[in-house]
């Protein structure tokens, strides 16, 4: 267990529709940071914050939105979906901007149909 | 953007078989993480490296950051059953702060 949660595990929804996939980081980790991992396909960066800001931000597409809070948990939202959405979305925190070590949650499966 | 290139794709070892694996990248990294990740999984960090020769070990796992800058190594001794999954590698170029992952490698082990 990595500290780490994300919610829902699963979620099966239809095109057109708008979902939110919320984390919470690891206690005392400042940064999360969003992953997309399509089927057989490598991780993706999506974008991360620290500490409730934007500090990169990777191949998001503009349909996609992040926000992390100040109880420092982060929701992702899709929205316009599409077909091609469905893959597994991670979320991995670390203990600050420059400290590299990201520990990833259990991930949630997203099917679109 | 960057692209890590991570060999082999796949291999299929015998049980008590030594691995090696590597990433490279086309510019300078400035930190390298290994990850291995069960289907269905989230990855699970296994070694960060963040200087140039570093040699890191975790278990029957050692790491190494290349001098170049531009390379990482895995290596794996003794493998067992439960090593089975993919080995993802992770870097950070010296500009941005995006972090890139490998393509990943596949192992299987055969008991």
């Amino acid at each position: 267990d990595s500290g780490v949660t994300q919610t829902p595990k699963h979620l099966i929804t239809a095109t057109g529709q708008r979902v939110t996939l919320r984390c919470s980081p690891r206690s005392g980790d400042l940064s999360v940071y969003w992953y997309q991992q399509s089927l057989d396909q490598g991780l993706q960066f999506l974008i991360q914050y620290y500490n409730g800001e934007e500090r990169a931000k990777g191949n998001i597409l503009e349909r996609f939105s992040a926000q992390q809070f100040p109880d420092l948990h982060s929701e992702l939202n899709l929205s316009s979906l599409e077909l091609g959405d469905s893959a597994l979305y991670f979320c991995a925190s670390s203990e600050a901007a420059t400290h590299y070590e990201q520990y990833f949650g259990p991930g949630t499966r997203l099917t679109v149909t | 953007g960057q692209q890590l290139n991570q060999s082999p794709q796949s291999m299929f070892i015998q049980e008590g078989e030594d691995v090696s694996m590597n990433c490279t990248s086309s510019s300078i990294f400035n930190t390298w993480l290994w990850y291995k990740q069960d289907p269905g999984e989230g990855p699970v960090l296994l070694i960060a490296l963040y200087k140039a020769g570093e040699l890191t070990s975790n278990g029957r796992l050692t790491a190494q950051f290349g001098i170049t800058r531009k390379d990482s190594f895995l290596n794996i001794s003794a493998s067992i059953p439960s090593d089975v999954g993919i080995y993802f590698c992770a870097g950070l170029p010296n500009t941005g702060n995006q972090f890139y992952f490998g393509t990943g490698t596949s192992l299987t082990v055969i008991p």
